[in-house]
């Protein structure tokens, strides 16, 4: 069976420091991959989503940026956090070409920016 | 583009009543409904899903009903239990994305159900 793990589950960082999320999926190949965020109380924001290594797209232009090093890893990355980047992080994959719809979630990351 | 609206939460209940949450959509293909629940603290977990039109996605004790002509998939469930309280987001999916399943979530709706 397949599972998504993210590390760390929580994240305290000071104003500008970098950051490293990371996210791997296990029991499947080629899965389209996903970044998501979540502010308080409110819905998911698509940030990234990748259908391959090295190929990252980018749906809300921000200080963020992703990384697919390997086929089920992917990584999240700031240079310099801002206070605005606090939020609960999710991580998702879906199968890839006429692999289905769904998509499944990993148990997130709260990132609180002081 | 597409979107998805949802009832504004939260939604406080009573063990045992009936539970109505409103989805409606605007799509330009013809996309799969999905309801995510999220429990306190946690990823969101596949609820259940309709593919076509006219489809009963159902889990449990969850129904939802993909309307066609009325653009929408609410979701119900006939007796709610406490621990149901959980937000709730209606998604849709579209298939003609170009590779890669674009999601787009409604913004959740908070479920609190009361003993």
């Amino acid at each position: 069976s397949q599972t998504i793990h993210q590390w760390p589950a929580t994240l305290v960082q000071p104003v500008g420091s970098p950051l490293s999320l990371e996210c791997t999926v296990e029991g499947t190949s080629n899965p389209n991959l996903y970044w998501y965020r979540q502010a308080a109380g409110r819905g998911l924001q698509l940030l990234f989503y990748s259908i391959g290594i090295d190929q990252i797209s980018s749906e809300v232009p921000q200080n963020l940026s992703a990384s697919r090093p390997q086929d089920r890893q992917f990584i999240l990355s700031s240079k310099k956090l801002l206070l605005s980047d606090s939020g609960f992080y999710l991580c998702a994959w879906s199968p890839g070409l006429a692999g289905g719809d769904e998509q499944f979630f990993g148990p997130g990351t709260r990132l609180t920016v002081l | 583009g597409d979107s998805v609206t949802q009832m504004e939460g939260p939604v406080t209940l009573s063990e045992e009543a009936f539970l109505t949450i409103n989805c409606t959509y605007t799509a330009t293909g013809y996309p799969s409904l999905f309801w995510y629940v999220q429990y306190p603290g946690e990823g969101l977990q596949l609820l259940l899903k309709a593919t076509k039109a006219d489809d009963k996605g159902s889990n449990k004790g969850f129904e939802a009903t993909y309307r066609k002509e009325t653009t929408s998939f609410h979701l119900e469930k006939g007796s709610v239990q406490v621990s149901d309280s959980a937000v709730y987001f209606c998604a849709l999916s579209d298939p003609d994305s170009g590779g890669y399943q674009k999601v787009t979530f409604g913004t959740g709706t908070k479920l609190q159900v009361i003993p």
